[in-house]
C-alpha cells in the first residue's frame, strides 16, 4: 500500500473548520484513501473513504486532488470532542486488505 | 456502523502469566478479524491477521508462539498473551471485517499491564 505523510500536529478553534492535509503521491490506480481518528485510549473510528471523487457523510468531507496525490479532511465544524489524531491511509479496496497506521496529525480543538 | 467489543477493557498480571483477550463481532460475522499494538505515543502496529476457521498471519517480527490467536467462529477471535513480561504492557486493539463492507470496525481496545 501507498505511504502517506501528514502533519505531526495541527490546532482548530472551536467551531471553525478543521483541514486536514494528507499527501499520498504514490498512490496506484484501484487504491482508496481512508481517514479513521483514535480518541485517547479508544479504538480507531472509520471517518470517511474515497477513490476519485469528493465526498461527505455526516461527519466530515473528503477532498481529492484531481492527481489523486494528496487529500483533504474537512471537519466543518470543530468542536471539542473531535480532539483525536487522525490518521489517513492509503489501501486496495478488498476487506481482507490491511491497514497500516502512520503517524496520523494529532488535531486540538481549542475553546 | 458495525459493533466490535473487546474483553477485557483493562488487565493487570504478573510476569509469566498467560492472558487472553477476547475480541467479538455483536451484529455482524467478521471472515477477517486483525490484531493491532499501540504502545504510548505511537500508532497502531499490526501483528496478525486472522480467517476464520484457518490460522493467523503473523507481521514479521511477531512471535507466534507468544501471541497465540484463534478464530474459532465468525464472531469471535481471542489473543493469548503467553509468559507475559513487562514489556509486552501495552494496548491491544483488535478490529472486525465482515467481508462485504470494506470497512475494519474497530474494538475499543484492551489495556495490559504486565508487572
Amino acid at each position: 500500500d501507498a505511504k502517506t505523510t501528514q502533519p505531526p500536529s495541527m490546532d482548530c478553534a472551536e467551531g471553525r473548520a478543521a483541514n486536514l492535509p494528507c499527501n499520498h503521491s504514490t498512490i496506484s490506480g484501484n487504491e482508496y484513501v481512508y481517514w479513521y481518528r483514535q480518541i485517547h485510549s479508544q479504538g480507531p473510528q472509520y471517518i470517511i473513504h474515497g477513490l476519485k471523487n469528493n465526498e461527505t457523510n455526516e461527519m466530515a468531507s473528503l477532498i481529492i486532488t484531481e492527481d489523486r496525490k494528496s487529500s483533504t479532511l474537512i471537519l466543518p465544524h470543530a468542536t471539542l470532542r473531535d480532539t483525536a489524531v487522525y490518521y489517513c491511509i492509503v489501501r486496495g479496496n478488498n476487506a481482507g486488505n490491511m491497514l497500516t497506521f502512520g503517524g496520523g496529525t494529532r488535531l486540538m480543538v481549542k475553546p | 456502523g458495525a459493533v466490535v467489543s473487546q474483553h477485557p477493557s483493562r488487565v493487570i498480571c504478573k510476569s509469566g502469566t498467560s492472558v487472553k483477550i477476547e475480541c467479538r463481532s455483536l451484529d455482524f460475522q467478521a471472515t477477517t478479524m486483525f490484531w493491532y499494538r499501540q504502545f504510548p505515543k505511537q500508532s497502531l502496529m499490526l501483528m496478525a491477521t486472522s480467517n476464520e476457521g484457518s490460522k493467523a498471519t503473523y507481521e514479521q517480527g511477531v512471535e507466534k508462539d507468544k501471541f497465540l490467536i484463534n478464530h474459532a467462529s465468525l464472531t469471535l477471535s481471542t489473543l493469548t498473551v503467553t509468559s507475559a513480561h513487562p514489556e509486552d504492557s501495552s494496548f491491544y486493539i483488535c478490529s472486525a471485517s465482515d467481508g462485504v463492507e470494506n470497512e475494519q470496525f474497530f474494538g475499543p481496545g484492551t489495556r495490559l499491564t504486565v508487572l
